[in-house]
């Protein structure tokens, strides 16, 4: 079982849709976690942490829910530009980071 | 934020010979740092962790003798792919780690003809 899984995707949306992307990660130890934007051919980018109580940034909003150990990641009115992957990212004890598959989003005008 | 430049960008190269790339911390200084490869539409593999001034730890299923590691300062770790096949063609991509946010260099695409 791979330590951090992500939706398959790829999610085809039309501009202004709402999108969800799920992450869930094996590792209970697992200490922070994060969303990474990567762009085709580029490094990832930080989106956004994290946090149990919930984090929001715009149009982004992002859960953790540890018991289930579980993360969300919640896209609202989709630009073209944020057509992107989107990466879950847990920092695992002993200073690792994994990374999920990532999921694809492609917003449609 | 922090950065972390990586060369070259890009290269390509004979089946056999042997391809450094390099990772450099450019306003901190990185004890460790972490090589990743990504083939294409696949997710960020960690390779190995860099260490300063040891030897660096692989993932399971990562020949250390064909990639090698040497982080011999505070703001510099290499990787080598010795003997490169057209099979290691893929991104590799270094990171190090602020508190608790990964910084990325910008990518090596290496092509093995």
């Amino acid at each position: 079982r791979k330590e951090v899984e992500q939706d398959p995707g790829p999610f085809n949306v039309p501009e202004g849709a709402t999108v969800a992307f799920n992450c869930t990660y094996s590792n209970s130890a697992s200490q922070s976690f994060f969303w990474y934007r990567q762009d085709c051919r580029k490094e990832p980018k930080l989106l956004m942490s994290v946090y149990s109580s919930g984090n929001e940034d715009g149009r982004f909003t992002a859960q953790l829910n540890r018991a289930s150990q579980y993360i969300s990641l919640l896209i609202r009115d989709s630009k073209l530009s944020d057509s992107a992957t989107y990466l879950c990212v847990a920092n695992t004890g002993g200073f690792k980071t994994i990374f999920g598959a990532g999921t694809r989003l492609f917003v449609k005008a | 934020g922090a950065v972390v430049s990586q060369h070259p960008s890009w290269v390509i190269c004979k089946s056999g010979t042997s391809v450094k790339i390099e990772c450099r911390s450019l306003d901190f200084q990185a004890t460790t740092m972490f090589w990743y490869r990504q083939f294409p539409k696949q997710s960020l593999m960690l390779m190995a962790t860099s260490n300063e001034g040891s030897k660096a730890t692989y993932e399971q299923g990562v020949e250390k003798d064909k990639f090698l590691i040497n982080h011999a300062s505070l703001t510099l770790s290499t990787l080598t792919v010795t003997s490169a096949h057209p099979e290691d063609s893929s991104f590799y991509i270094c990171s190090a780690r602020v508190a608790t946010e990964a910084f990325f260099g910008q990518g090596t695409r290496l092509t093995v003809v």
